[in-house]
């Protein structure tokens, strides 16, 4: 299995704090993903980078924000969480167009 | 925009007989399809993937077909046994080089 490791792998949270969520890899890939998975919807893309320091949104960037300031972490933040925010998260590495790997995923629960 | 759409979302079949998952797509720019079969707990782990330039793919009891003038693609998974039973994810790439994905397909493998 690819060297991904997502934390916390559970977080339950209160409406309107700040969370942030870790990838960390260690395939020193160039590529890293953030996706939410939610029943009947399949898995979004809600942002991803292709290097240090460069980003870009994916369909569902509302309300999040990301990092990457070294190869190895990329990390997701709310900013101020919201139920609808409740989903596993998942991260992935790999080319576009190409087999992603993925995380085991992160699950979080807003109240 | 863009979408893909997956059918059945539960398919029911006895071990030993064939099962079929069916995706459409909408964006005629796609040129890549992968199917990610993803177990409980755990993220999506590709399973086969196909090409624009190819209209079928095999690897031992799986294999895709793909049909771009209907737009739309299919796995098929032959002499199933309970190691299958997951829930299996068809997705698209689109013009800018990430994935769409379709909201996936609970299969039971029945003993």
């Amino acid at each position: 299995d690819a060297g991904i490791t997502q934390s916390p792998r559970h977080k339950v949270t209160e409406t309107g704090t700040p969370v942030t969520l870790r990838c960390h890899q260690t395939e020193n890939h160039r590529y890293m993903y953030w996706y939410r998975q939610d029943p009947g919807h399949g898995l979004r893309l809600i942002h991803y980078s292709y290097g240090v320091k460069d980003t870009d949104k994916g369909e569902v960037s509302d309300g999040y924000s990301v990092s990457r300031s070294k190869t190895e972490d990329f990390l997701l933040t709310l900013e101020s969480a919201t139920s609808s925010q409740t989903s596993v998260y998942f991260c992935a590495i790999g080319q576009p167009d190409q087999p992603l790997h993925f995380g085991n995923g992160t699950r979080l629960t807003v109240t | 925009g863009e979408n893909v759409e997956q059918h059945p979302s539960t398919l029911s079949v006895q071990e030993g007989d064939s099962a079929v998952i069916k995706c459409t797509y909408s964006d005629s720019a796609s040129n890549y399809f992968p199917w990610y079969k993803q177990e409980l707990g755990k993220g999506p782990q590709l399973i086969i993937d196909i090409r624009s330039n190819v209209g079928e793919k095999k690897d031992q009891r799986i294999a895709v077909t793909l049909n771009k003038t209907a737009k739309h693609f299919s796995l098929h998974i032959t002499e199933t046994q309970p190691e299958d039973s997951a829930v299996y994810f068809c997705a698209a790439s689109i013009s800018n080089y990430q994935l769409i994905w379709g909201a996936g397909t609970k299969l039971i493998i029945k003993p």
